[in-house]
């Protein structure tokens, strides 16, 4: 059975840092396509960053050289780091498994259980 | 990016009626290489992560009642929830996967009349 089971977040006082987990199990994240997904409060689903089974990495222009992506293979798990968080960073942070895909993006089939960041003085 | 809109933003049905939902992109999706259309239709119900409903726009994921159909090609789609159940109060989401990045819809709430 696949699962993805989240760690980290809370709060956060502006320009600090988290990192976010997301643990799967019934799957081997190295060989697939993963993502992350926002939803600030209230608001709909923004894609944040994706890391290809082949290690190419993208991330949304409003997050670029402040988050980063990772994968630790030996813990089948994937990792968001993020720095010099802003007040509009705040939402729940979904991570997501790579589905069917087209030549260059996928959907997402499996989702985490989410992780709420708030930024805040 | 490739941009999503959706119609409309909230709508009201009675149980057992129908539920249209309308998704459009900014520029076509399909693969002509596939004859495909690489838009998705996920479920979100409050406090819970997105759901996958519809991929190729109407092909149903798995275990997805078959009240639920999706429909459209190229920039226009459509979600059809055939006969309304309480479980299906939720927002939809319409998302492209032809091209990166993903892009999602804003959203579209269903509600019981």
């Amino acid at each position: 059975e696949v699962q993805l089971v989240q760690s980290g977040g809370g709060f956060v006082q502006p320009g600090g840092s988290l990192r976010l987990s997301c643990a799967a199990s019934g799957f081997t994240v190295s060989d697939n396509y993963m993502s992350w997904v926002r939803q600030a409060p209230g608001k709909g689903l923004e894609w944040v960053s994706v890391i290809y089974s082949g290690g190419s990495i993208y991330y949304a222009d409003s997050v670029k050289g402040r988050f980063t992506i990772s994968r630790d293979n030996s813990k089948n798990t994937v990792y968001l780091q993020m720095n010099n968080l802003r007040a509009e960073d705040t939402a729940v942070y979904y991570c997501a498994k790579g589905g069917h895909c087209s030549s260059i993006s996928c959907l997402n089939d499996y989702w985490g259980q989410g992780t709420l960041v708030t930024v805040s003085s | 990016d490739i941009v999503m809109t959706q119609s409309p933003d909230s709508l009201a049905v009675s149980l057992g009626e129908r539920a249209t939902i309308n998704c459009k992109s900014s520029q076509s999706v399909l693969y002509s290489t596939d004859n495909k259309s690489y838009l998705a239709w996920y479920q979100q119900k409050p406090g819970q992560p997105p759901k996958l409903l519809i991929y190729w726009a109407s092909t149903r994921e798995s275990g997805v009642p078959d009240r639920f159909r999706g429909s459209g090609s190229g920039t226009d789609f459509t979600l059809t929830i055939s006969s309304l159940q309480a479980e299906d109060v939720a927002v939809y989401y319409c998302q492209q996967y032809y091209n990166s990045p993903v892009t999602f819809g804003p959203g579209t709430k269903v509600e019981i009349k």
